[in-house]
């Protein structure tokens, strides 16, 4: 079974500052992906980042970057230039390869973007 | 595109009582998704469904908990009887195929309160 951890609840930063969400997730399986979603207060779901295992290069989107140690098995994400409209919760998730697999979510972090 | 739609957005009941909810994916999906979102916890997979046979359900509370995708298009979950730890937030997420491959849209989900 894979088990996938965050261990900030809550986070606070300031406007334009840059901040690191921290993941990191337990698994026997040797291909799979990793995933970033933001649930604002609207709570839909929005794909942020995602980080193929079999790719050493860290995913980029925009602001948005990854530090992925597959060894250490660990997936945080970085938020460059924070503005107010990243204020959300912020969950990382775990899937498998293959058709059969499901996602996995942590228990997020709810990040503050304050002026 | 349209998005996932989802009714009600808010909804409460007393324990004992029944709940449906209503979600309709985005045109073409054939995978659509049920999950359960627990305040202070991650989504969970309830139920998938490809088209309209069910592929997972190992994680739906059967007793009480039952969904249908008539016609492979809209999709109903019903509660029956609730108790009050099914409070939380129920999601609606479909995808064009299922897998890794096919990104996962969400709905705004129903927030459900049991008293």
């Amino acid at each position: 079974a894979q088990t996938v951890t965050q261990s900030q609840p809550e986070m606070s930063v300031q406007e334009a500052e840059t901040v690191t969400l921290s993941c990191t997730y337990d698994t026997s399986e040797s291909n799979y992906y990793l995933f970033w979603y933001k649930q604002p207060p609207s709570r839909q779901m929005i794909l942020v980042i995602r980080q193929e295992a079999y790719k050493q290069q860290n995913a980029t989107e925009n602001r948005f970057s990854v530090n992925f140690q597959k060894a250490a098995k660990s997936f945080s994400l970085k938020i460059s230039d924070s503005q107010l409209g990243d204020t959300a919760m912020y969950f990382c998730a775990f899937i498998p390869t293959g058709t059969a697999s499901k996602l996995t979510f942590g228990t997020g972090t709810r990040l503050q973007v304050t002026l | 595109e349209a998005g996932v739609a989802q009714s009600p957005r808010y909804k409460i009941i007393e324990k004992r009582q029944s709940v449906a909810f209503w979600c309709n994916p985005i045109s073409g999906h054939a995978t659509l998704y049920w999950y359960q979102q627990i305040l202070g916890q991650g989504p969970k997979l309830l139920i998938q469904f490809q088209n309209n046979g069910v592929v997972d359900d190992s994680q739906l509370p059967k007793d009480r908990f039952s969904a249908e995708r008539l016609k492979g298009v809209d999709s109903t979950l019903k509660i029956q009887p609730a108790k009050l730890e099914d409070s939380a937030v129920y999601l609606c997420a479909s995808s064009l195929l299922p897998g890794i491959n096919s990104p996962l849209h969400f709905g705004n989900g129903t927030r459900l309160t049991v008293t």
